[in-house]
């Protein structure tokens, strides 16, 4: 059983602090690794992919992968009340895609 | 937005009847899922598809069948409805299903009684 495992939360943090999320795979041969962010009663939407080790930065936010200890995360720098949902970590297979439970989210005011 | 509609957005179903789900595209992308979204557990693969006729099970598939006789749509089959099946289903699609990214439907949420 391929799993990807994240810490449920709920993570609060004040604004303009800087988030930071976590997520662990176990399968050695993954290659993608996504982050979603996705708010309450909507979809997942795409916030950052990243394939190779190091950081990946896209304005506030820096996905981190580190495959020899199988762990991938997310930093959002800045936190703002509208970066509150929650984040889930996706990890590709061959052909499929599987999901952690995700991470809420708060960042208050 | 992709271009990806599910339907119906919300339906209520009495346990023991069958239902279908239904996910259309307009981006033709390859590959096609559904997954299931429950409290504590998150997104759950049940299903995909990586071209027309070409199906494979997910993590979660009992109780569900699906089919895709066109590129643009995937249908996700309750053949006969229980209670744990209550849920909030999502389609998403992928141009390759190993390296690219998802996007995702509306989601539909089924209530069975």
């Amino acid at each position: 059983q391929k799993e990807v495992e994240q810490n449920s939360g709920p993570l609060s943090v004040p604004e303009g602090a800087i988030a930071s999320l976590n997520c662990t795979y176990s399968d050695r041969v993954s290659q993608s690794f996504f982050w979603y962010r996705q708010y309450s009663g909507k979809s997942p939407e795409l916030i950052m992919s990243i394939y190779s080790n190091g950081d990946k930065e896209d304005g506030r936010f820096t996905a981190q992968l580190n495959k020899a200890s199988q762990y991938v995360s997310l930093l959002i720098r800045d936190s703002q009340p509208s970066d509150s949902a929650t984040y889930l970590c996706a990890v590709n297979g061959d052909n499929d895609m599987r999901f952690g439970a995700g991470t809420r989210l708060t960042v208050k005011p | 937005d992709a271009g990806i509609t599910q339907s119906p957005r919300h339906k209520v179903t009495e346990t023991g009847t069958p239902v279908t789900l239904r996910c259309h595209q307009t981006e033709n992308h390859r590959y096609m899922y559904w997954y299931r979204q429950d409290p504590g557990h998150g997104l759950r693969l049940i299903h995909y598809s990586y071209g027309v006729k070409d199906t494979d099970k997910g993590e979660v598939s009992d109780g569900y069948s699906v089919s895709r006789s066109k590129t643009e749509d995937f249908l996700l089959t309750l053949e006969s409805a229980t209670s744990s099946q209550t849920s909030v289903y999502f389609c998403a699609i992928s141009w390759d299903g190993s390296n690219t990214e998802a996007f995702f439907g509306q989601g539909t949420r089924l209530t069975v009684v």
